[in-house]
């Protein structure tokens, strides 16, 4: 059974840019979530999606977005990226949101902002 | 304000030691999860519990409601069980809030 896949593994980009980070959950999850991890922060929540609804949204500004899609793919964007905006982004998936659920996490994307 | 402590924040022990790892919360949770991540980055589920013990393996976790407090402890500890580990709890069924994590190194 495929796990969490989390695609780019690796991302270099320019402030000012925009980035796109994918992520597939384990066939049959329906509930995809993302996280940011930095050394100054730890991990924080940025995002849930259920049935391509967000579900809920961590304190983040409006430059960090997110969709999910019929097959329960989801999707982050981040536009007019800054250097504080450099993390290891992370997503899991569970068979549906709430607390009573596990987390299948993947294993990352590691954007760096320059 | 919801807030998640762990102790320690890092932890050296030689190979065979048994190892706690303590997380405190501030209010009432539906549910508690301890993670273990590796460098690299990919983060693994251990426990998920909301009362009571689950065990794994080498691996218990404990979790106390009355006095807000989870354990997670180590048996027979070996170099390979060196890893980051997070303390994650839901309060009510909000979004997962993170403790700070335990960095733990296991030396041969």
């Amino acid at each position: 059974k495929a796990g969490v896949t989390q695609t780019p593994r690796y991302l270099i980009k320019t402030r000012g840019q925009q980035v796109t980070l994918s992520c597939s959950p384990i066939s049959g999850h329906r509930s995809v979530s993302w996280y940011q991890q930095t050394p100054g922060q730890g991990l924080q929540f940025l995002f849930e999606y259920f049935s391509e609804t967000q579900r809920n949204k961590g304190n983040f500004p409006g430059r960090f977005s997110g969709r999910q899609f019929s097959n329960s793919r989801s999707e982050m964007n981040v536009s007019t990226l800054e250097l504080g905006d450099s993390a290891l982004y992370l997503c899991a998936s569970s068979l549906e949101p709430g607390p009573m659920y596990g987390y299948t996490f993947g294993s990352g994307t590691r954007l760096t902002v320059v | 304000k919801n807030e998640v402590e762990q102790s320690p924040q890092n932890l050296t022990a030689q190979e065979g030691e048994f190892i706690t790892i303590n997380c405190s919360y501030s209010v009432g949770i539906s549910a508690l999860h301890w993670l273990q991540q590796h460098p690299g980055g990919g983060i693994v589920s251990l426990f998920m519990l909301s009362s009571g013990k689950k065990k794994h393996g080498r691996l218990i976790a404990t979790i106390n409601i009355q006095e807000k407090h989870s354990s997670l402890h180590i048996t027979a500890s070996h170099p390979r069980d060196s890893a980051v580990y997070i303390c994650a709890v839901h309060f009510g069924n909000e979004k997962l809030t993170f403790g700070t994590g335990t960095r733990l190194t296991i030396i041969p």
